[in-house]
């Protein structure tokens, strides 16, 4: 089962802020956060993750709370081409880390 | 190629058909993934290989299912006596040993009729 949850869809303006939420209350001190998206009929792409710092990339940014319980993925000013479904994983850092995809949350961005 | 290629495409088969499922990871990437995906889910872990072993196998729903990779790069992904519950789209993703963000294929739409 997946260890996150994730609001099932959310809208967003055209130019604005998306900011998508994950609770995964019991994360491991080992374990990381990752992002990934999946754009109808494509692979999912990765995003971002992150351990407990709060981290930024060409594409996002990636808030964690203190306690690691809860994180947001931020698009800072989300396109057209940004609908997807967005998910949030907690595994272990390294390429022995099998994903365990949960349902994901649909971003469906709106002119 | 710069991504993850694999083939074919799309297949369709008759139940009780064995397929066989193709996958050319990144150049240089070591660690390879196969997942599924059913529709309106998120992907499913099936194997997990490094190098040429498979180091985790226990996604893989029955002995059905099987999976190769001989030299350490491409690899393929097996079923035998396919069933319609088999339908599904499914995913290949490769990564480097460190820091695995992994890099996911186009995948391959299999329909069992």
């Amino acid at each position: 089962d997946a260890k996150t949850t994730q609001p099932p869809s959310m809208d967003c303006a055209e130019g604005r802020a998306a900011n998508l939420p994950c609770n995964h209350s019991t994360i491991s001190g080992n374990e990381y956060v990752y992002w990934y998206r999946q754009i109808h009929s494509q692979g999912p792409q990765y995003i971002i993750h992150g351990l407990k710092n709060n981290e930024t990339n060409e594409m996002a940014s990636l808030i964690i709370t203190e306690d690691r319980k809860s994180s947001t993925l931020i698009l800072p000013h989300a396109t057209l081409r940004d609908t997807a479904v967005y998910y949030c994983i907690v595994a272990i850092g390294g390429a022995t880390n099998k994903l365990i995809f949960g349902t994901g949350t649909l971003l469906a961005v709106q002119p | 190629g710069a991504g993850v290629s694999q083939t074919p495409s799309n297949k369709v088969t008759e139940k009780g058909k064995y397929v066989e499922l193709r996958c050319d990871p990144i150049s240089g990437h070591t660690a390879l993934y196969w997942y599924r995906q059913s529709l309106g889910q998120g992907p499913e872990f099936l194997i997990y290989f490094q190098g040429t072993g498979a180091a985790d196998d226990s996604g893989l729903p029955n002995d059905r299912f099987f999976a190769v990779r001989p030299e350490g790069s491409v690899s393929t992904l097996k079923i035998q006596r396919t069933e319609r519950g088999d339908s599904a789209v499914y995913l290949c993703a490769s990564s480097l040993p460190v820091l695995g963000s992994q890099f996911f294929g186009p995948g391959t739409r299999l329909t069992v009729l």
